[in-house]
């Protein structure tokens, strides 16, 4: 399975953007990006996801580097409630099983 | 929300007692996950199930079996528990084999084995 990198924690103050990055050079061309998060004492939550296009949705932005080998999901305004682990995870398109693997993922401190 | 119900959602048990934890969904998805989480580790696979009695091994499941008799329940077992087995046990479920499918987890299982 292809793994991806992120950094152990970030910090980033209330209402200011936060890019949070990943990188999976050995990305295939039928894997997806995926981003959960987790927040305190909860289990994993779907953010979004994306193959090559940047993406966009309520929750938040992905910008995915032209060579795929790279990410980052950006919070366009973070608030307290968004202080979680955050996992960027690659999901083959082509297996049957869904097989996720979560790495240890970036906690992210939002200060007030 | 997926309607996913782990139970227990607390245990305490002692060492080379079995222990069944139950994962309840009422979305009729046809993939169920379960994990374990530990301080450093991230979730790790234990097992996962693509269908009813369809069954394959995650990245630690020794020590682990499950069983998918329905759709909505998908149980994983201890046969003799173990201190190393001290965790959180999340489940999730997914519709299907697309890349656009969205993993739902329940609230965690924490277990702990004396």
């Amino acid at each position: 399975d292809a793994k991806t990198t992120q950094p152990n924690s970030m910090e980033s103050n209330e209402e200011e953007p936060v890019h949070l990055p990943c990188n999976h050079s050995t990305i295939s061309g039928t894997d997806y990006i995926h981003w959960y998060r987790q927040l305190p004492s909860q289990g994993p939550e779907y953010v979004i996801h994306g193959l090559t296009s940047n993406v966009n949705n309520r929750m938040a932005s992905l910008a995915i580097a032209e060579d795929r080998k790279s990410s980052t999901l950006i919070l366009h305004r973070a608030t307290l409630r968004d202080a979680a682990v955050y996992y960027c995870i690659l999901r083959d398109r082509v297996q049957g099983a869904q097989k996720l693997v979560f790495g240890q993922g970036t906690r992210l401190t939002i200060n007030p | 929300d997926a309607g996913i119900t782990q139970s227990p959602r607390h245990k305490v048990t002692e060492t080379g007692t079995p222990v069944t934890l139950r994962c309840h969904q009422t979305e009729n998805h046809r993939y169920m996950y379960w994990y374990r989480q530990d301080p450093g580790h991230g979730l790790r696979l234990i097992h996962y199930s693509y269908g009813v009695k369809d069954t394959d091994k995650g990245e630690v499941s020794d020590g682990y079996s499950v069983s998918r008799s329905k759709t909505e329940d998908f149980l994983l077992t201890l046969e003799s528990a173990t201190s190393s087995q001290t965790s959180v046990y999340f489940c999730a479920t997914t519709q299907g084999p697309t890349n656009t499918g969205e993993l739902f987890f329940g609230e965690g299982s924490r277990l702990t084995v004396l």
